[in-house]
């Protein structure tokens, strides 16, 4: 099956900064998707990550907080800007290929502390 | 949009008992509804899967049933082993490349 990798898989930032976290797949895919997931806490949609084009932001989410690039079909980054507290958390993407009803497969995320 | 219901939170079973997560939604578009495990630290995995043509679909000791008219769910998994400890996550989709809706998960602990 695919590989999904995503890097780094953990680092401590300090408030203020920003953190771009990449996600590389060995084939192409159709879709991208970035989600955040509090500790114990279900996954939430940040964007959908649109090649070539602006990403589609949920609800809550802004473009100048979570920058996304999806420059081809196998790539994507996420950017975390002017981090605080508050964004520590696991980031991770997932990816669909093509197919009617297919499943997101998730890469191993990121672990991010802000300090 | 679509909300997603999961249900219950947290389920203890022993060693070999069955366990059943119930999930319910909301729009009556939504037409594929896949499972995730996910182990402490690690990414969450498809398991299962049902597309809304079909009521029932099984895999080994994990099987799943919808419901459309009553819009709910559910993934039963019999002889349940330690292994089987995980948070176990639904989601609803409308398809073709639509978003995944969340359930808020559910923590399985199996008892040896």
């Amino acid at each position: 099956s695919a590989v999904i990798s995503q890097k780094p898989s953990r680092d401590i930032c300090q408030r203020g900064t920003s953190l771009t976290i990449q996600c590389q797949v060995d084939s192409q895919v159709t879709m991208m998707f970035w989600y955040r997931q509090q500790p114990g806490q279900s996954l939430t949609l940040i964007a959908t990550a649109n090649q070539g084009s602006e990403a589609t932001y949920e609800s809550g989410f802004v473009i100048d907080k979570f920058p996304i690039s999806r420059p081809n079909l196998t790539f994507s980054t996420l950017t975390v800007s002017n981090m605080s507290p508050e964004d520590s958390s696991i980031y991770l993407c997932s990816v669909l290929w093509a197919g009617v009803n297919q499943p997101q497969h998730f890469g191993d995320g990121t672990r991010l502390s802000i300090l | 949009g679509e909300n997603v219901e999961q249900h219950p939170s947290t389920l203890s079973v022993q060693e070999g008992d069955s366990a059943v997560i119930k999930c319910t939604y909301s729009d009556s578009a939504s037409n594929y509804f896949p499972w995730y495990k996910q182990e402490l630290g690690k990414r969450p995995q498809l398991i299962i899967d049902i597309r809304s043509n079909v009521g029932e679909k099984k895999d080994q000791r994990i099987a799943v049933t919808l419901n459309k008219t009553a819009k709910h769910f559910s993934l039963h998994i019999t002889e349940t082993q330690p292994e089987d400890s995980a948070v176990y996550f639904c989601a609803a989709s409308m398809g073709n490349f639509n978003k995944f809706y969340f359930g808020s998960g559910t923590k399985l602990n199996v008892k040896p």
